[in-house]
């Protein structure tokens, strides 16, 4: 079975402060990561994908295989970051996503 | 390009009652899911579908969900009878092909049974 955790349901930093958002996965083939966000109003859109190893708004997110986690980081936030950030995982066929509970991310000015 | 289309955006009836949702995915896009989001969790895949074939379809609670896609574009979700524990969003999300696709979700439809 695969599972998704986000241990933190809401993270509140300052504009300019560094982020982290916590991602751990539980899988027993060999995973695809993504990061899903969804804004204020907005619809769930992706953000990044491990596979891609791209820099996204500032953002970037390593696989950490040993750790079996995928932490999306970024050294500066800003307030437009301020959205819900789900990690989600596939399984081998690429086919079905798992997604995690979500983390509500707070950029305070 | 337009987006994925859903509709109604939100619904509420009483339990026992029956509900379907419509889906138009990105023209194109093979792959076609539903997702049910409950308050506080992540999306849940129900079901997807290659075309107009299932894919995987062992998410959905089969005694009251039912799900179609006839002429693999347009899809549509129907619960039957509602319960409390439904409430929730519905989302539909399509990608180009099966595997490692980046999915383009809809707005959802929000559910509230009472």
């Amino acid at each position: 079975a695969q599972r998704v955790t986000q241990p933190e349901k809401l993270l509140s930093v300052f504009k300019g402060a560094p982020v982290e958002l916590k991602c751990n996965y539980s899988y027993s083939g060999s995973p695809e990561l993504f990061w899903y966000v969804q804004y204020s109003r907005q619809r769930l859109q992706l953000l990044l994908r491990h596979i891609s190893r791209e820099s996204i708004k500032g953002f970037t997110a390593d696989l950490n295989k040993g750790e079996t986690s995928f932490h999306l980081k970024k050294p500066f936030a800003q307030e437009e970051d301020s959205a819900m950030y789900y990690c989600a995982l596939s399984n081998n066929a690429g086919n079905m996503l798992t997604f995690g509970g979500g983390t509500r991310l707070m950029v305070k000015p | 390009e337009a987006g994925v289309a859903q509709s109604p955006r939100y619904k509420i009836i009483e339990k026992r009652q029956s509900v379907a949702f419509w889906c138009n995915p990105i023209s194109g896009h093979a792959t076609l899911y539903w997702y049910q989001q409950i308050l506080g969790q992540g999306p849940k895949l129900l079901i997807q579908f290659q075309n107009n074939g299932v894919v995987d379809d062992s998410q959905l609670p089969k005694d009251r969900f039912s799900a179609e896609r006839l002429k693999g574009v347009d899809s549509t979700l129907k619960i039957q009878p509602a319960k409390l524990e439904d409430s929730a969003v519905y989302l539909c999300a399509s990608s180009l092909q099966l595997r490692l696709e980046t999915q383009y979700f809809g707005p959802g439809t929000r559910l509230l049974v009472l």
